[in-house]
Formats: structure tokens, C-alpha cells, sequence
């Protein structure tokens, strides 16, 4: 069983639709869970972070910590095609060195 | 946020030869980290790279195979040694310790690497 498992997708949604990407995990131990965006050819860039349970907002986008269902979720509202990417999630003990998800190719179609 | 170069940024290369990466910071970081994202795959670490010591590398992967050098807090370089296809993938710099809570990670753009 992986550390964390994310399902790859393809999600093909319209524009305007409320995007919801998952994660689970196998490992309580983890503190701290990111969300990066990577374009294609393109480096992970680091979009949502947020430390134990509970919820981060910033702008159309909302990361939930569900630390007691080792779960958690990136909503994306008002979905753009520019938001097109695939999303990984990501998380540490807090030692800085992350684990991944395998990373969900999204689509928004005009 | 770090700002993050990659040297190069593609190559293609023949099997057996090797090819070292360059990581330069724009601000002096604690930590770099070494990620492969094999095609279609998640990020896995590689190593991480502490200036003054020789890096720390995960399970599945060699110092023989990926040497590694941090001279200072700025730069660091991965080699990847005696290359065969199986090793063409995108390799990752990323740095952490300068978000607020000193866990944030950054990346570059990645070096898109083909072993023919």
C-alpha cells in the first residue's frame, strides 16, 4: 500500500464546475499537507499548504484536513481553463521531505 | 518564495555517459532536495542535500549512481551517472526553509532528461 494515494484522474470538467480533488493516507504521523499545481513541462508550484486538521481558503480555492479519516480534499470553485494542470498532493512528518501523491490530471473545457 | 534555476533544462544523452544538473537559489536555503518524476509518475525523492555533509539518500538510490555536491547555501549539483533509458525521467530541485513555518517546499522547472 502506498503512503498516499491519489486517484490519477483524467477529470475532464466544464468551466464553472466546483473541481474536488482527494488524497488518503496511510500515515497519522503526517503534520503538514500541500497542494501544488504543475503545468505541463513545468515545475510543481506550491498552491495551498496547511498545517494539521481544518480548512485553508485562498481565493476560488479550499484545503481540508481530515486528520482522523487520513483524508483530505482541494475544492476549486468557479473552475477556469486556465486552471488546467495536473494536481499533486503532498506531505511531511516536518522534516521537510514530502511524499506525493501520484497526481491528478484535471481539465476544464471551455 | 525561492526562486529557483535549473541548468539545463532538457537533454538528450547517450546511455553510459553522465549528466550534472545545476540547482541555483536566489536566497541561501537549509535543505535541497533531488526529486525524479519518471513519465506519467509522482515526484520521488532522490536524496537531500545539506551543505558541509554528504547528502542523504533514499532507499532505491546510490551516491555511485547520483552523486551529489553542495558547496554552498545557494547551489547544488546531481549527476546522473552511467545513464541507461530506464533512467530518462525529469529530475526536480526544490528547496524548503523559506516558508513561516520552515516546511514549505519550492521547485524549479525541472531538467527533462532522455537516455538513448
Amino acid at each position: 500500500q502506498k503512503e498516499v494515494e491519489q486517484d490519477p484522474g483524467p477529470l475532464s470538467v466544464p468551466e464553472g464546475a466546483i473541481v474536488s480533488l482527494n488524497c488518503t493516507y496511510s500515515n497519522s504521523a503526517f503534520q503538514y499537507f500541500m497542494w501544488y499545481r504543475q503545468y505541463s513541462r513545468k515545475g510543481p508550484e506550491l498552491l495551498m499548504y496547511t498545517y494539521s486538521s481544518g480548512n485553508k481558503e485562498d481565493g476560488r480555492f479550499t484545503a481540508q484536513v481530515d486528520k482522523s479519516s487520513k483524508y483530505i480534499s482541494l475544492f476549486i470553485r468557479d473552475s477556469q481553463p486556465s486552471d488546467s494542470a495536473t494536481y499533486l498532493c503532498a506531505m511531511s512528518f516536518g522534516a521537510q521531505k514530502l511524499v506525493f501523491g501520484q497526481g491528478t490530471r484535471l481539465t476544464i473545457n471551455p | 518564495s525561492a526562486v529557483i534555476s535549473q541548468k539545463p533544462s532538457r537533454d538528450i544523452c547517450q546511455r553510459g555517459t553522465s549528466l550534472t544538473i545545476q540547482c541555483q537559489v536566489d536566497s541561501q536555503v537549509t535543505m535541497m532536495f533531488w526529486y525524479r518524476q519518471q513519465p506519467g509518475q509522482s515526484l520521488t525523492l532522490i536524496a537531500t542535500a545539506n551543505q558541509g555533509s554528504e547528502a542523504t539518500y533514499e532507499s532505491g538510490f546510490v551516491i555511485d549512481k547520483f552523486p551529489i555536491s553542495r558547496p554552498n547555501l545557494t547551489f547544488s549539483t546531481l549527476t546522473v551517472s552511467n545513464m541507461s533509458p530506464e533512467d530518462s525521467s525529469i529530475y526536480l530541485c526544490s528547496v524548503s526553509g523559506t516558508g513561516l513555518l520552515n516546511t514549505e517546499a519550492f521547485f524549479g522547472q525541472g531538467t527533462r532528461l532522455t537516455v538513448v
